[in-house]
């Protein structure tokens, strides 16, 4: 869904770089949910924040990942010293509020590959 | 621990035939039940959601679920598969405080991916 954008589309990185994922939810909404979708796999959550607070991080490895969602503009996924495993799309979603978990729509993602 | 299955990887069928995609879940309460399309390169879509109420949910672009207590069993259908529809079909449960989650962290199955054939 165009509401939920996500750049960039592709990104490549050699192992040890950084890679920062951004994440622009649709208007009005200050919910943001990172999934992470490896190859033959479904989709695994990651973390969910709203506006400038972390809410679940259950699904974030402990090390080389950190989300933020700042009072303005975009989410980011910050991948520190990338590894060949991390590549990955990563998507995000992004909702109202947050009534019983549905989840409309996921960004279009950005595929991320670790050379 | 939450956990769903979809036992098909691949599905082939003819445009026009009926179409039912499975999906099992592992759950202690009554789960919230998604099924999700997701194109190729794109992002993923919310066909239908099932919360409560009745077992028989309708989603978008012609899609039915019914969710089957007994059978732990959320499955897809479709009376009549358009060319369009062939994408990969993701079945999702939503995961509660209960299991230490948050509501927006769904749990999902690795996909059944859908061709269909003229």
């Amino acid at each position: 869904n165009a509401g939920v954008m996500q750049n960039p589309r592709h990104l490549v990185r050699r192992r040890g770089q950084e890679a920062r994922l951004r994440c622009s939810p649709m208007k009005g909404h200050s919910h943001v949910y990172w999934y992470r979708q490896l190859p033959e796999e479904g989709l695994k959550f990651m973390v969910y924040l709203q506006k400038e607070n972390i809410i679940d991080e259950s699904g974030m490895p402990k090390e080389r990942f950190s989300a933020e969602f700042p009072k303005e503009g975009p989410s980011i996924l910050r991948i520190q010293q990338v590894v060949r495993g991390d590549s990955a799309a990563y998507f995000c979603a992004s909702t109202q509020k947050v009534a019983q978990g549905d989840i409309g729509f996921f960004g279009q993602g950005t595929r991320l590959t670790v050379v | 621990a939450q956990s769903v299955t979809q036992p098909d990887i691949h599905i082939t069928v003819s445009e026009g035939a009926s179409l039912e995609l499975r999906c099992n879940y592992s759950y202690g309460a009554t789960p919230y039940l998604f099924w999700y399309v997701q194109s190729p390169g794109q992002g993923l879509q919310l066909l239908l959601k099932y919360f409560s109420g009745d077992t028989l949910v309708q989603g978008i672009k012609g899609f039915e679920a019914e969710f089957k207590r007994s059978q732990s069993s959320f499955n897809l259908r479709k009376p009549s598969v358009h060319w369009s529809d062939a994408a990969e079909y993701f079945c999702a449960v939503g995961a509660t405080m209960n299991y230490g989650g948050s509501q927006g962290n769904l749990i999902f199955g690795k996909g059944t991916k859908l061709s269909v054939k003229p």
